[in-house]
This record gives C-alpha cells, structure tokens and sequence, in this order.
C-alpha cells in the first residue's frame, strides 16, 4: 500500500512569506507526527495528532507555526512570516495509534524548505 | 528532557566487517527504543524497535540490544554490504512528560567501502 506521502518536495520562499506544507498519513493510521530536522541533526519533534486534535504541540518553536487535521486524515504545517532560520526539511510521520510502546511511525519523504 | 547521544558521528569500514553503533540516553523512563535509517534526500525507514520491557530485537543481519538501567543501546550489523551505507538513527519514546513524539540523535554516518 501507499506510504507517507509529503507535497511539495522541495519549496523555496521569501523571508516573512507564508507557506503550507501538506502530509498524506498512511490510511487508517489515527496518530500523525510533524518532525523538523536541520542539517547535521536529527529529527526534532514538532506537533502530535491523535486523530483530529493536537494532543501534543510542545515542540512547536513559536506562534508562527501551527498545523491542522480536520478530517483526521491529510494534515498541513502553517508557518507565517518566514525567517531564514525556518530552512529545513520537514518530515512528517504516521503510526497506527494504538500503543505507544509497539507503534512504529512511518516516515515521509519530507518537504525541504529554503527561505531566502 | 532526554538527551540522546550517538557515537561515533561517522564511520567508515571495508565491506564484510562486524560493526557496532552506539547510543545513550539520559531518561531511562521510555516506551520504546527504534533504531531508523535514513538514505540521502529520503525520510527515514524504521529498522528495529525494542519495547521498555525487551532486551533485544533481531531483523537479518541487525540486531539491537537495549539496556535502561545503563541507558545505553547498541545497533550491531553483521557482514557489512556497500548497501548499508546511510545514516543510522536511534530515537526513544518518552514515558515521562506526556509527550508521545520520538526523541532522537544526531545519528552516525556510515560509509561501507566496496
């Protein structure tokens, strides 16, 4: 079956532009995860969806980011007035939900964001 | 807050070698341990996940050992092929705090020389 699919791949914006980066979980999986990695450095974690609600958004940086899950499925990351320090590539992951302790999470592609 | 540590950064061995990869963690109240890979330009695929209450997983030629007392893992890969070259990743679930999100390394660059 189809994996985590990311739109776009690669996106190249202005400093204080907004962008919107969209994540495709795999089907029937409940739980959503938006990590961020810079070069060099792991991922860092970013938001959690438990289906339609933000059960976890403690590593969101700032209030310029914010991500949504309407339907409990496609979820998009919103970040507003972009600065440079934004350029990364965002990874977005899904997992079945249904324990933590033996839920693997799916990694997607990622979206490389460049801010100029 | 869990700090995830992983040693060495980069290693560069001739193919056919036993190799060990290592990680440490600070907070050893944990769900669970993965170790990932990833290849360049691609997200990261999930290779072995050992539970709180596991000591060992083994998938082929990897095999991951998890200690919490020590907060230490090890990644172990036998007969080592050019095809293993990628970045390995450890990350943990957190069991304290509430925060369900992976905690993860800086990862060790591996190179597999043909």
């Amino acid at each position: 079956g189809a994996g985590v699919s990311q739109t776009p791949s690669n996106k190249v914006t202005e400093k204080g532009k907004y962008v919107e980066l969209r994540c495709d979980p795999i089907s029937g999986h409940t739980a959503l995860y938006w990590y961020r990695q810079s070069l060099g450095q792991g991922p860092e974690f970013l938001i959690y969806f438990q289906g339609t609600g933000a059960a976890d958004d403690s590593g969101l940086p700032n209030d310029r980011f914010f991500a949504v899950r309407p339907e409990g499925s496609v979820s998009t990351l919103k970040i507003q007035r972009t600065e440079r320090g934004d350029s990364a590539v965002y990874l977005c992951a899904s997992s079945p939900g249904l324990a933590i302790s033996t839920d693997t999470q799916y990694f997607g592609p990622g979206t490389r964001l460049t801010v100029l | 807050k869990q700090e995830v540590t992983q040693i060495p950064a980069a290693l560069s061995v001739p193919e056919g070698e036993n190799l060990v990869l290592n990680c440490s963690f600070t907070d050893s109240a944990i769900y669970n341990l993965q170790w990932f890979r990833q290849d360049p330009g691609k997200g990261l695929t999930s290779l072995l996940l050992i539970q709180s209450s596991q000591r060992e997983q083994t998938s082929g030629r990897l095999n991951a050992s998890l200690d919490k007392s020590s907060g230490r893992s090890t990644l172990y890969i036998a007969a080592s092929q050019p095809g293993d070259s990628a970045t390995y990743l450890c990350a943990l679930a957190g069991a304290r705090g509430g925060a369900d999100g992976l905690t993860f390394g800086k990862g060790t660059h591996l190179i597999i020389q043909p």
